[in-house]
């Protein structure tokens, strides 16, 4: 069975500073890895998606994130975050694209100006 | 744009009575997952159906059950509604040969 754990619930960010979401997973077989963003009151937007290959993914909104296989993580990054950055970010884990998705608990990523 | 519509977008219901929200997936797409978002948490897998019959299951009793039509189209039927099954309710649509679930806006359901 897949896990997702997201280690910080909350965090506070100036505008114009860099940001760093962590995500670590666990699983006994190769998944597939997802950042998702959902802003108030509205569903899920996919920021970007680790399949296989390159390590390194570059999403939408200047959002990336590392995928690292002997440490299980895949956290996400941003050099510089705007207000509009505000949102709840959830990390996610599936064996294939039709498989169940398995969502960590998220952080709240607040952007303060 | 995901293609990915539920209706309908907002629900009040009393508890004890039945609801049914609906799912049209993406053209294509044959699977259909359901999740419930609870406030301050993330998405817990319900159950998923793929070509009409179910193909798995989260930690959900008998009253969530499900249905998907033949256009692959679903519905998600809970009885007996509790004031813990206030949540936003997501449906997601799938292919064999795609790269990820596409998810809908959700359902906001309110039990009061």
């Amino acid at each position: 069975a897949q896990s997702v754990t997201q280690l910080d619930s909350q965090v506070p960010v100036f505008e114009e500073a860099p940001v760093e979401l962590r995500c670590n997973y666990s699983s006994s077989v190769s998944v597939y890895l997802f950042w998702y963003v959902q802003y108030p009151n509205q569903g899920l937007q996919l920021l970007l998606k680790y399949l296989s290959g390159s390590t390194l993914v570059k999403g939408i909104n200047g959002f990336e994130a590392e995928f690292n296989k002997s440490q299980t993580s895949f956290h996400l990054r941003k050099p510089s975050v705007h207000i509009s950055d505000t949102a709840e970010y959830f990390c996610a884990v599936t064996k294939t694209s039709y498989d169940k998705v398995i969502f960590g608990p998220g952080t709240s990523l607040s952007v303060i100006p | 744009e995901t293609g990915v519509t539920q209706s309908p977008t907002h629900l009040i219901k009393t508890r004890g009575q039945q609801v049914t929200l609906r799912c049209s997936s993406q053209s294509g797409h044959n699977t259909v997952s359901w999740y419930q978002q609870a406030l301050g948490q993330g998405p817990q897998f319900i159950f998923q159906y793929y070509r009409e019959e179910e193909n798995g299951r989260g930690n959900f009793p008998p009253r969530f059950s499900g249905l998907q039509f033949p256009n692959y189209s679903s519905e998600l039927n809970v009885n007996a509604l509790e004031l813990d099954d206030s949540a936003l309710y997501l449906c997601a649509s799938a292919s064999g040969g795609g790269t990820e679930a596409f998810f809908g806006q959700g359902t906001r359901l309110t039990v009061v």
